[in-house]
């Protein structure tokens, strides 16, 4: 069965304190992985999207890397701004239009 | 652009009452998707549709219809609302790409079944 984990599920963390989200996975053949970003009363904003084992991204603070069952979003040198829910979603090979979501890893930064 | 909009924002309904929710999207994207977020369960698929005309259920369909009769909007009906119904609703539209299928979202509808 295709799923999707997220850990923790709440992370406190204090500026300028750099941390990793986790999301693991298990789908057979990987079609991409994404990531989104979730403010309060908001939708998921896209943040990346990983293909294959190996890949990393970066955008500002922060990275996202993939492996054959797990990806880790870091975050470095986080600022208030960054406190959110962080998703992460999967797409199979086998069914193109089904996305399988963890739960959401929820962020926050104090100053 | 506008992107992905959402009608409306919130509204209460009472035990089986109908409501259409509409969703739209300005980036010629063919694919189309309704997921509801309820706490601590992640977002989980309603319905979705490859192209204008056509439909097909998702993860959680029971209870709810769509149509997709033009390629830009994208509606999900509830029939005889069910406070089960009580959710956040999302609309998503993608592209269809070499590798994933980026999804871009919605504001969000807050639904209330008393």
């Amino acid at each position: 069965e295709d799923q999707v984990t997220q850990s923790p599920e709440a992370l406190r963390l204090q500026e300028g304190e750099s941390s990793s989200l986790n999301c693991s996975y298990t789908v057979s053949g990987l079609r991409g992985l994404f990531w989104y970003r979730q403010d309060p009363g908001k939708g998921p904003e896209f943040l990346f999207t990983l293909y294959s084992a190996g890949e990393e991204k970066e955008k500002e603070r922060l990275k996202a890397t993939l492996t054959k069952k797990e990806s880790f979003l870091h975050i470095t040198a986080p600022k208030p701004e960054d406190s959110a829910t962080y998703l992460c979603a999967v797409q199979a090979e086998r069914n193109f239009n089904k996305f399988y979501f963890g739960s959401g890893t929820k962020l926050n930064v104090k100053p | 652009n506008a992107g992905v909009t959402q009608t409306p924002k919130f509204r209460v309904l009472k035990t089986g009452q109908s409501m259409t929710l509409l969703c739209a999207q300005d980036m010629n994207h063919e694919y189309m998707y309704w997921y509801r977020q309820d706490p601590g369960m992640g977002l989980r698929l309603i319905h979705y549709s490859v192209g204008e005309g056509t439909t097909a259920k998702g993860e959680v369909p029971d209870g709810y219809n769509v149509s997709r009769l033009k390629k830009q909007n994208f509606l999900l009906g509830l029939e005889s609302a069910a406070p089960s119904q009580t959710s956040v609703y999302f609309c998503a539209s993608s592209l269809r790409d070499r590798g994933g299928d980026t999804q871009y979202f919605g504001p969000g509808t807050r639904l209330t079944v008393l």
